[in-house]
């Protein structure tokens, strides 16, 4: 178990919907990221909050947002859904900057 | 931009030594990561490597070369439960970790 809690497992929804995935950080872990894994992609980066404050941005559309609470865990919002968006989401944190990464278990979201 | 490269599959017999390579172009180098992956599960950390050379972690073992931009994961003693996928990842000064496609490594008896 790494530390990262991430809801919901699985999600299935339809196109043109929006959906939320929610993550927690490790304890004391400042940086959260998040990652998109598809079959033939990889694992791509979307984008990193340190502290509560966008840090850098990956590959992330302009139907996503995301943002990092007070508390410091993040939610990474999907909207306008589209079959290609079916994918694993994976959060990962870290306790600051440029630092190995502890991976969440993911969701795997579903676009019908 | 990163361009990370690693073969997509290999295969290897139990018991036996695997090398997977990973090869990159980067600027701003900040550190190279390994990662193993079983299939529908979270990566997990094996290895980091900043600085030229071998760093040894019991059966896994990472090298680097900064000048080649040049990587390897040494796997020993290979057992069944190392079948997973092997993902390089190149940290770069003002983004976060990028990822390879990873290597799909099947060990078979």
């Amino acid at each position: 178990d790494s530390g990262v809690t991430q809801t919901p497992k699985h999600l299935i929804t339809a196109t043109g919907q929006r959906v939320t995935l929610r993550c927690s950080p490790r304890s004391g872990d400042l940086s959260v990221y998040w990652y998109q894994q598809s079959l033939d992609q990889g694992l791509q980066f979307l984008i990193q909050y340190y502290n509560g404050e966008e840090r850098a941005k990956g590959n992330i559309l302009e139907r996503f947002s995301a943002q990092q609470f007070p508390d410091l865990h993040s939610e990474l919002n999907l909207s306008s859904l589209e079959l290609g968006d079916s994918a694993l989401y994976f959060c990962a944190s870290s306790p600051r900057d440029s630092e190995k990464l502890f991976f969440g278990s993911g969701t795997q979201l579903s676009v019908l | 931009g990163q361009n990370i490269d690693q073969p997509t599959e290999m295969t290897a017999t139990e018991g036996a030594i695997v090398q997977i390579n990973c090869t990159y172009q980067t600027s701003g180098f900040n550190g190279l990561f390994w990662y193993q992956q079983h299939a529908g599960e979270a990566p997990t950390f094996l290895s980091y490597n900043v600085l030229d050379g071998l760093e040894e972690k019991g059966r896994f073992s990472s090298f680097l070369s900064r000048s080649k931009g040049y990587s390897y994961l040494l796997l020993k003693e290979l057992q069944m439960k190392d079948s997973a996928s092997y993902l390089c990842a190149v940290l770069q000064a003002g983004t976060a970790l990028i990822f390879g496609k990873g290597t799909t490594l099947s060990v078979s008896s």
